[in-house]
């Protein structure tokens, strides 16, 4: 099974910062790895795939990078609707699997 | 607009049965693949079950091998979970989440949810 490391576990941020959180796998993923947000009590939303593209509707403050077995999310200016948490997960393989989450809190 | 609507949750007592629905509209549902994703209080998103387009395979975590079983009826556009011998582990939101388009798939539109609560 491919495991996902996410880190940091949580972190805190003021608006206009920029945040970057970090997701490794256990083996290489081809590129097949995607983001979602959750915000509390609602459905997790995709926000990136196949490493750095954007579905239809996601802020450009939203961009993905990495290869073979580490991943970067990284929003440039944070927003006040872009306190939630955050997951990576793999779609190479089955178990598909997911990072434990980051949860971006205001400072 | 594509939607995702969960049904049959509820409380259950350990060693019993439910049911999950997933009714879905707004794309040709047999066209891709559809998944169960579960989420315990407070805890993070763990991957159940997913079924390919015609239905014919099928894919489970470890941990609901033998207990749980995915299937669809794509002539009526829903995606169900059987979920048999509960346990209180088992205790979770399940979302129903549509598989983007290609071989390789994310989960590009969820539902709302069906919240189980297994009662020991």
């Amino acid at each position: 099974d491919i495991q996902m490391t996410q880190s940091p576990s949580s972190l805190s941020a003021s608006v206009g910062d920029r945040v970057t959180i970090t997701c490794r796998s256990s083996q290489a993923l081809s590129g097949w790895l995607a983001w979602y947000q959750q915000k509390p009590g609602k459905a997790p939303k995709a926000l990136i795939y196949a490493t750095f593209s954007l579905p239809s509707g996601v802020p450009s403050r939203f961009s993905g990078s990495g290869s073979g077995t580490e991943f970067t999310l990284t929003i440039t200016s944070l927003q006040p609707e872009d306190f939630a948490t955050y997951y990576c997960q793999q779609y190479h393989s089955y178990p598909l699997t997911f990072g434990g989450g980051t949860r971006v809190e205001i400072k | 607009e594509v939607q995702l609507l969960e049904s049959g949750g509820g409380l259950a007592q350990r060693g019993g049965s439910l049911r999950l629905s997933c009714t879905a509209s707004g794309f040709i549902f047999g066209n891709f693949y559809m998944n169960w994703v579960r989420q315990a209080p407070g805890k993070g998103l763990e991957w159940v079950s997913s079924i390919d387009n015609s239905g014919y395979n099928t894919y489970y975590a470890d941990f609901v091998k033998g207990q749980f079983t995915i299937s669809r009826d794509n002539a009526r556009n829903t995606l169900y979970l059987q979920m048999d011998s509960l346990r209180a582990e088992d205790t979770a939101m399940y979302y129903c989440a549509k598989g983007s388009s290609g071989y390789f798939y994310f989960f590009d539109d969820w539902g709302q949810g069906t919240l189980v609560a297994v009662s020991s």
